[in-house]
């Protein structure tokens, strides 16, 4: 398996405060995907890093931010989490974008009260 | 949307059976690819197909592409119980992002 780890893997937060949960890969491959996964939408991406400080928005981004000051790692953060956020966040990396394999982490389970 | 969208949304089959799943897309894509999740786990990669290929095949799989008519399938021959899980195909519509469909969830009965 790709050398991914997620943390937390399971979160319960309350309306209002932030949360930022963690990506972490020993691969160095130059692109990392954040994704959340609901019921009946599939995987939306929510931003993707192409390199270190290089970011953009997917199709869900509002109400979330990254970061990514070093390869390996890749922070997403909800500044003030709301209900429906609550989803199964996954975090995946590529050595060549979109024209390469993707390899996802086991996921982070985020319940927003 | 871009997204690919699977078709059906859900099959139950036989074990030993063959399941057929397609996905369907809206515009011209650089390659399509086919992940596997186990309930509870993350994705898992099964196939990638360039746009300029017609079929690939990976032991019991074949994926299929078809441009002209924006659509792809995947055939798993012989299936087993451990085949159980939800397939989604994911597009590719430049060099960066991937748009995943909505899932086809797959029921193998032994």
């Amino acid at each position: 398996d790709a050398g991914i780890t997620q943390s937390p893997r399971h979160k319960v937060t309350e309306t209002g405060t932030p949360v930022t949960l963690r990506c972490h890969q020993t691969e160095n491959h130059r692109y990392m995907y954040w994704y959340r996964q609901d019921p009946g939408h599939g995987l939306r991406l929510i931003h993707y890093s192409y390199g270190v400080k290089d970011t953009d928005k997917g199709e869900v981004s509002d109400g979330y931010s990254v970061s990514r000051s070093k390869t390996e790692d890749f922070l997403l953060t909800l500044e003030s989490a709301t209900s429906s956020q609550t989803s199964v966040y996954f975090c995946a990396i590529s050595e060549g974008g979109s024209q390469e394999t993707q390899y996802f982490g086991p996921g982070t389970r985020l319940l927003v009260l | 949307s871009q997204q690919g969208e699977e078709d059906p949304q859900a099959l139950s089959i036989q074990e030993g059976e063959n399941a057929t799943m397609n996905c369907s897309y809206k515009t011209s894509i650089n390659n399509l690819q086919w992940y596997r999740q186990n309930s509870g786990r993350g994705l898992v990669h099964l196939i990638l197909i360039r746009s300029n290929e017609r079929e690939k095949h990976s032991g019991r799989l074949r994926v299929t592409l078809d441009t002209s008519k924006k659509s792809s399938s995947l055939l798993i021959t012989a299936s087993r119980a451990a085949d159980t899980a939800s397939y989604f195909c994911a597009t590719a519509f430049n060099f960066n992002k991937f748009y995943f469909g909505s899932g086809t969830k797959l029921n193998v009965k032994p």
